[in-house]
């Protein structure tokens, strides 16, 4: 099956220093990645669409200058929280489509946590 | 916004059948009904899909009305690696905005021992 590496697990980072993570597709390639920031007991929230070799696009409300997305392959996509902030503590996850597969294949989620 | 109202939480018995209902009465003839379930702090797992068939795999049944305006998930013998909150997502294959998952409050399974 298809299987999406999302990777740190876990991160602890000071405010102000920006934190990559990384959403990589292990076995197929990922046309399309999608990021998710998900607060506790909440559902998760779009953050923004990529397509590989484009600028990703975001939802209203996210900042992209704060959320730098890269998707310059077909198998990564990395996101940048730049100057991070306590409130920006969160659960963060990836998600990728192929192209002709129907299905969305999430990465297990990184815990960012800002103090 | 989720185009799917789910009840925010049920309980099931293990070894019972768990029956999740969705109810997504403004689907459109292209949207397809997607199921995902997260368990605690990971990512969504894909679980089926259908558009207007049932469907049927190892891990679920997916019931969907002749009007397709409901659905409903089953999980034929629960177990307590089962215990996830419970997406159901409607989602087109064309159109601006159709390739993403919108996620709403999904419903919360309890498997009881």
């Amino acid at each position: 099956g298809a299987v999406v590496s999302q990777h740190p697990s876990r991160v602890i980072c000071k405010s102000g220093t920006s934190v990559k993570i990384e959403c990589r597709s292990l076995d197929f390639q990922a046309t399309t990645m999608f990021w998710y920031r998900q607060f506790p007991k909440k559902s998760l929230m779009l953050m923004a669409t990529s397509n590989e070799g484009s600028k990703a696009t975001y939802e209203q409300g996210v900042e992209k200058d704060k959320f730098l997305i890269n998707h310059a392959s077909l198998t990564l996509s990395t996101l940048t929280v730049t100057s991070a902030h306590p409130e920006d503590s969160s659960f963060y996850i990836c998600s990728a489509k192929g192209r002709g597969r129907y299905g969305y294949t999430f990465g297990s989620g990184t815990r960012l946590t800002v103090v | 916004d989720a185009k799917t109202t789910q009840p925010p939480s049920m309980d099931c018995a293990e070894g019972r059948a768990a029956n999740l209902p969705c109810n997504h009465s403004t689907i459109s003839g292209n949207e397809y009904v997607y199921w995902y379930r997260q368990i605690h702090s990971q990512g969504p797992q894909y679980i089926i899909h259908g558009l207007k068939n049932n469907e049927t795999n190892e891990m679920a049944s997916l019931i969907i009305t002749e009007d397709r305006k409901s659905s409903t998930l089953i999980l034929p013998h629960a177990t307590l690696r089962d215990t996830a909150v419970y997406y159901c997502i409607v989602r087109g294959d064309s159109g601006a905005g159709s390739y993403q998952l919108t996620f709403g409050k999904g419903t919360k399974l309890s498997v009881i021992p």
